[in-house]
């Protein structure tokens, strides 16, 4: 049963567009939620997060966004950059769990075309 | 400073052999967990350590899987009697402990293939 799912395997944009990576989830008790982004041979490194009390966190070029009646968030880049180019996983935390379980999706490769 | 480490990159074995995966977690950091990704999935949760408390092993698919953490630093997560399901990228993580979620710190990971 995959309580954080990532419909899209992969995403492909232009370079200066905006990429929008989705994220849903079944389980109602997550009330945290973070993206991790990963290139290859490398370890997944936090990007950024967002509690359920808001409903939109930015942090420069990254902005989620979180629609708690739909169970969906959403990741926008604006400006895209090639350098973004890499594997994003969303993640969430149970509230009603141990605040250190991490649930992820299984990833959405983006591509970022010059 | 430096990140979290893990050897080896790469682990090539056979059926039924066993073997030992490590992590050197970030210098301070009290919390340590183990993951696995399997080919098309997301990361796994498999163990976690934090202080001297007894682990979290909720996440170890079966009892050929085990972890240690030896005086609070490094981990060796061992599994023996390898299968081919096994086949997988082990991920090690670090992040400081309280009582609110802290950001987890990973390292590259151990690319482990079992023929």
């Amino acid at each position: 049963d995959q309580q954080v799912k990532q419909n899209s395997p992969s995403l492909s944009v232009q370079e200066g567009r905006i990429s929008i990576l989705n994220c849903d989830y079944t389980n109602s008790m997550f009330d945290y939620f973070l993206w991790y982004k990963k290139y290859p041979a490398e370890g997944p490194t936090f990007l950024i997060s967002i509690s359920s009390i808001k409903d939109k966190n930015e942090d420069g070029r990254f902005t989620v966004f979180l629609n708690k009646s739909a169970k969906h968030l959403s990741l926008h880049i604006v400006p895209s950059q090639p350098g973004d180019s890499a594997v994003y996983f969303c993640a969430a935390r149970d509230s009603g769990g141990s605040n250190y379980k991490l649930t992820f999706g299984k990833g959405t490769l983006l591509t970022v075309n010059p | 400073g430096a990140g979290v480490s893990q050897s080896p990159s790469n682990k090539v074995t056979e059926k039924g052999k066993d073997v030992e995966l490590r992590c050197d977690p970030i210098s301070g950091h009290t919390a340590l967990y183990w993951y696995r990704q399997s080919l098309g999935q997301g990361l796994e949760f498999l163990i976690y350590f934090q202080g001297n408390s007894a682990p979290d092993k909720s996440g170890l698919p079966s009892d050929r899987f085990s972890a240690e953490r030896t005086g609070g630093s490094v981990s060796t997560l061992t599994i023996q009697r390898t299968q081919q399901e096994d086949s997988a990228v082990y991920l090690c993580a670090s992040s400081l402990a309280g009582l609110n979620y802290n950001e987890q710190f990973f390292g590259p990971g151990t690319r482990l293939t079992v023929l």
